[in-house]
């Protein structure tokens, strides 16, 4: 069973430019969440769509933007970059088990540089 | 946003030694997940906990779900180098909405003196 896909690995982008990333979650999961990884901030909580709607939202600007297909891949995107975006971005797909459990399955993340 | 308290920030330790660390939060939780991140990918999960009181294995590694539900224990027993990594500790206070988000916890780095 495939895992959680993320793509590209690595990118550099200079400030100004805007970004997308794509996440091709496990077959079956319909929830996907978005978090932004940098030293000493942990995991930052960016968005979560479940059929194409978005279900929960962090507290990021309106740079950051995403959204999911019918086949529940999703994109996020970030515009006007700025250096402070530099991070590791992480996609994650959860199959809600009956518990209600939002045990999540990562990807192993878009390495973004901004110069 | 909210974050978990979870100590130690980091261990240096002896191979063969056994290691413990905790999340503390004000808040209840209904759910307790603890992940390991190496370096270069994305956390993997290593142990769910869904009951306070629960305590639950997964080889080396015991967890468990703190009886007042604002707590939760990972320990490692005999450590080896492979165990080097990040540990994240992650909470879900409920099931619906706002709620269903993870709360995370800074994360404690392990390394293993071979």
């Amino acid at each position: 069973k495939a895992g959680v896909t993320q793509t590209p690995r690595y990118l550099i982008k200079t400030r100004g430019q805007q970004v997308t990333l794509s996440c091709s979650p496990i077959s079956g999961h319909r929830s996907v969440s978005w978090y932004q990884q940098t030293p000493g901030q942990g995991l930052q909580f960016l968005f979560e769509y479940f059929s194409e709607t978005q279900r929960n939202k962090g507290n990021f600007p309106g740079r950051f933007s995403g959204r999911q297909f019918s086949n529940s891949r999703s994109e996020m995107n970030v515009s006007t970059l700025e250096l402070g975006d530099s991070a590791l971005y992480l996609c994650a797909s959860s199959l809600i088990n009956l518990s209600g459990a939002n045990v999540l399955t990562f990807g192993a993340g878009s390495r973004l540089t901004v110069l | 946003g909210q974050q978990l308290n979870q100590s130690p920030q980091s261990m240096f330790i002896q191979e063969g030694e056994d290691v413990s660390m905790n999340c503390t939060s004000s808040s209840i939780f209904n759910t307790w997940l603890w992940y390991k991140q190496d370096p270069g990918e994305g956390p993997v999960l290593l142990i769910a906990l869904y009951k306070a009181g629960e305590l639950t294995s997964n080889g080396r590694l015991t967890a468990q779900f703190g009886i007042t539900r604002k707590d939760s224990f990972l320990n490692i027993s005999a450590s080896i180098p492979s165990d080097v990594g990040i540990y994240f500790c992650a909470g879900q206070r409920g099931y619906a909405g706002n709620n269903r988000k993870l709360i995370w916890g800074l994360g404690t780095s392990l390394a293993v003196n071979p």
